[in-house]
């Protein structure tokens, strides 16, 4: 069973670029959430979706998009990037949106901005 | 809105003790509770999740406690050894989907 994987490993952008991020879930699942975190922080939820569809979100500007694609995998998009969105990007993935469900970590990818 | 705090924020102790991590958040209505550790600088590994209706979790020697009224979770390690050495997370879902809140962690180092 393949768990989830995250590219890239690590980024480094300027301010004001945009910045596409990629995640493949765990065999299985059908549902991906994307988090963020800052150093020295617990993660924050970005959003969640559900056969390609976003069905929950989190306190983030329009400027942070995501797309599903039929084989479950998902990308996270940001533009127009600034300073403090230099942090670690996790993705999770689970079998459905029952909230009992398991989430399951990527490793991340490590976004600087400068 | 859903508040999560751990308690301490680190710790450090000698191999061989047992310890405890503390965990609490704000809003009692929660589905369930899951505790992650998290190697420097990488992804999360769940390590016990916990469902609203039950009241612990344990795994090997790891043990996850539950209190939802008092809005309190710990998690017990026993007999820590370095390899235990990472920051520990607790997360509560107490919405209709995926979305978890995370508390601060707590970053523990077991010394040999």
């Amino acid at each position: 069973e393949t768990g989830v994987t995250q590219s890239p490993t690590h980024l480094i952008k300027t301010r004001g670029q945009q910045v596409t991020l990629r995640c493949s879930s765990q065999s299985g699942h059908n549902t991906v959430s994307w988090y963020q975190q800052a150093l020295g922080q617990g993660p924050q939820f970005i959003f969640q979706y559900y056969r390609e569809e976003e069905n929950g979100r989190g306190n983030f500007p329009p400027r942070f998009s995501g797309l599903q694609f039929p084989n479950y995998s998902s990308e996270l998009n940001v533009n127009a990037l600034e300073l403090d969105d230099s942090a670690l990007y996790l993705c999770a993935s689970s079998t459905g949106t029952s909230v009992n469900n398991e989430q399951f970590f990527g490793p991340g990818t490590r976004l600087t901005v400068l | 809105k859903q508040e999560v705090t751990q308690i301490p924020a680190a710790l450090s102790v000698p191999e061989g003790e047992n310890l405890v991590l503390n965990c609490s958040f704000t809003d009692s209505a929660i589905y369930n509770l899951q505790w992650f550790r998290q190697d420097p600088g990488k992804g999360l590994t769940s390590l016990l999740l916990i469902q609203s209706s039950q009241r612990e979790q344990t795994s090997g020697r790891l043990n996850a406690s539950l209190d939802k009224s008092s809005g309190r979770s710990t998690l017990y390690i026993a007999a820590s050894q370095p390899g235990d050495s990472a920051t520990y997370l607790c997360a509560v879902k107490n919405t209709g989907f995926q979305k978890l809140v995370f508390g601060t962690g707590t970053r523990l180092l077991v010394s040999p």
